[in-house]
């Protein structure tokens, strides 16, 4: 069973648009990750968001990139004019408490 | 800076045999490691972890080791299977329990039958 599950699984949007992508934690934790592919590439660490504030962030976050939980239930990241290079896999971590993260099954990402 | 390398990109084992997957990483103050397995098209799915103050913590057919001492991480499987075809990462932390993870590059383990 997923620890979260993340909406959409795939999008194709134009360069300069603005993205949002999704992650809906299965219980209610405090700590969450955004993390990125690209493709044939390593993971890397972009955000991560606790307590509904930005906890610590990589020098990939810079200002096209936010995050916020609207609702206090979903996590969002918001990529506001999307670049060739943000092409990528977009995975949402969590953890239980512990050092272990969990990962989702991520948005695959396209910008053209 | 902190970097987490492996050391073969690709590694073919037979279905049956043992496969070790080696990693090195640079930051000694590094305190936390974990192995992650990613097939094609999702997330990466916890394998294993370890804290720095153990050498050796086992699993289920898996076996992490970590030697602090050359800065080197291994993942052990034992009577690797088809399933077990795969890329996998070592990823580490440095800091708080919520910190976040260094990856390394990836290796591509591919089982034959």
């Amino acid at each position: 069973e997923p620890e979260v599950t993340q909406t959409p699984s795939h999008q194709v949007t134009q360069m300069g648009q603005e993205v949002i992508l999704r992650c809906v934690p299965i219980s209610n934790h405090l700590y969450f990750y955004w993390y990125r592919q690209i493709l044939g590439q390593k993971v890397e660490f972009l955000v991560s968001f606790y307590n509904n504030e930005i906890s610590e962030k990589s020098e990939i976050f810079d200002d096209q990139f936010s995050v916020e939980r609207p609702d206090g239930s979903n996590f969002t990241l918001k990529i506001r004019s999307t670049k060739l290079e943000d092409s990528a896999m977009y995975f949402c971590a969590r953890n239980r408490g512990q050092e272990t993260q969990y990962f989702g099954p991520g948005t695959r990402l396209l910008v053209l | 800076g902190e970097s987490v390398g492996l050391h073969l990109p690709t590694l073919s084992v037979q279905e049956g045999d043992n496969s070790i997957i080696n990693c090195a990483y640079s930051n000694s103050a590094s305190d936390y490691f974990i192995w992650y397995k990613q097939e094609s098209g999702k997330g990466p799915q916890f394998i294993i972890d370890i804290r720095s103050n153990m050498d050796k913590r086992q699993g289920q057919r898996v076996t992490v080791l970590l030697n602090k001492t050359v800065k080197h991480l291994s993942l052990q499987i034992a009577a690797t299977q088809p399933g077990d075809s795969a890329v996998y990462f070592c990823a580490e932390k440095l800091g708080g329990a919520n910190s976040k993870l260094t990856f390394g590059k990836g290796i591509t383990l591919s089982v034959r039958p």
